[in-house]
């Protein structure tokens, strides 16, 4: 079965310093996504990937999908305290099913 | 506009006791799923629907039921609930479902269920 990882798992940043985020998948990625999850609430969708070497930006976030279709980074760049929460990527595995990572925890020191 | 709600927000049961978790969507999403949320574990797919009157297991379906008669609702089900079925649950819709178009979940805000 597909499994993704997430790394790293939880992430300390200052305000204002850029972060990546990165989502490994056992298998070839054919439609990955990024949410965001505030803590105690529900997620929120950030992007969608599905062509090798794609990449999207939402407000100072940039998602991409590696040639190989095997690993998705996701980069903020000039990070404030708003963008603190779980980073979580899913990916469609076929069979109308998705799974997702365990997540990246995000911590923003003001 | 709602887009998913989901009731109960919180929930306390005793072992054995059965409920049901409710998930409503105004969007006309064919697809709905649930998942579970646990620390360490991410988000695990429960059961899914394609439609009406469409259900499958997902990959931790054991203890719990589902059904779907429209296209709005899309209940959860605890047949007699134990300790580790303790989690947060989210409802998940879809316009269509995953691997056809380049759409995103909308999520509920999530039902936290402790058994004890």
């Amino acid at each position: 079965s597909q499994e993704l990882e997430q790394s790293p798992q939880s992430l300390i940043v200052q305000e204002g310093k850029n972060l990546t985020i990165n989502c490994t998948s056992s298998k070839t990625l054919y439609g990955l996504y990024w949410y965001k999850q505030k803590y105690g609430e529900g997620l929120i969708f950030l992007m969608m990937l599905q062509k090798g070497g794609e990449e999207k930006s939402h407000e100072k976030i940039t998602a991409k999908l590696d040639e190989k279709k095997q690993q998705s980074s996701l980069h903020i760049t000039a990070s404030q305290p708003s963008h603190a929460g779980i980073y979580l990527c899913g990916a469609d595995t076929g069979g109308f099913k998705t799974i997702f990572g365990a997540g990246t925890r995000l911590f923003v020191k003001a | 506009n709602a887009g998913v709600t989901q009731t109960p927000k919180f929930q306390v049961l005793k072992t054995g006791q059965s409920m049901t978790l409710q998930c409503a969507q105004d969007m006309n999403h064919e697809y709905m799923s649930w998942y579970r949320q646990d620390p360490g574990m991410g988000l695990r797919l429960i059961h899914y629907s394609v439609g009406a009157g469409i259900t499958d297991q997902g990959e931790v379906p054991n203890g719990y039921n589902v059904s779907r008669s429209t296209t709005e609702d899309f209940p959860l089900r605890l047949l007699s609930a134990a300790p580790s079925q303790t989690s947060v649950y989210f409802c998940a819709t879809r316009r269509t479902p995953p691997g056809v178009g380049d759409y995103g979940y909308t999520f509920g805000s999530g039902t936290r269920l402790t058994v004890v």
